[in-house]
């Protein structure tokens, strides 16, 4: 399969745990985006990177957060000390910066906070 | 914020064309007209866009006004597996995508 792929794609974790995201795009991709998607609503941005670069990073994206992409490839994101309010489906998508318009999205990694 | 208003939900006969509409108003001159799916419990998935023209592929076809302010993506026979939420938003290079709530269209049998 050479889509983007997510992982874990479920987790649960109990309030004030950390948890870590990966996200392994397109292999020819160079730019990779994290969006978190609530029940009911479209997906909200939270960060992308180009290449190893992150180039803008949501007001959503509190200090507990945080995301990386060593090396251009695979990206993590982390969350510190989660909440209930954290529990989402967490989505990666990547593309081309040529064609950045057309985002090819991972089938997500889905936070359950207790 | 979303730039773009879409119906929160529409209904659709299976083998009949669903006409899915966007409201633009705000539309710059650079920013193209992007539509995705989401079907339950997946990641959104690229249908189609256009700048100007109007574009089809093997997906659907996308009708934007002369002035910009609106489009419609037609899906031209509709099947149960369409049922999903469909996504309008308007971009440019530079900025990144800004998803509003969609359209919940359910093709019905």
């Amino acid at each position: 399969d050479t889509g983007v792929s997510q992982d874990p794609r479920h987790k649960i974790t109990k309030r004030g745990q950390n948890v870590t995201f990966r996200c392994d795009p397109i292999s020819e991709h160079n730019r990779l985006y994290w969006y978190r998607q609530t029940l009911g609503q479209g997906p909200e941005f939270l960060t992308y990177f180009q290449n190893e670069a992150q180039l803008e990073k949501s007001r959503l994206l509190s200090d507990r957060f945080s995301a990386e992409r060593p090396k251009g490839s695979f990206s993590t994101l982390e969350i510190q000390r989660t909440e209930q309010g954290d529990s989402a489906m967490y989505l990666c998508a990547s593309s081309f910066i040529q064609g950045a318009g057309e985002l090819f999205f991972g089938e997500g990694s889905r936070l359950t906070v207790l | 914020d979303a730039k773009t208003t879409q119906p929160p939900s529409m209904d659709c006969a299976e083998g009949r064309a669903a006409n899915l509409p966007c409201n633009h108003s705000t539309i710059s001159g650079n920013e193209y007209v992007y539509w995705y799916r989401q079907i339950h419990s997946q990641g959104p998935q690229y249908i189609i866009h256009g700048l100007k023209n109007n574009e089809t592929n093997e997906m659907a076809s996308l009708i934007i006004t002369e002035d910009r302010k609106s489009s419609t993506l037609i899906l031209p026979h509709a099947t149960l597996r369409d049922t999903a939420v469909y996504y309008c938003i308007v971009w440019d290079y530079g900025q990144n995508f800004v998803f509003g709530p969609g359209t919940r269209l359910s093709v019905l049998p």
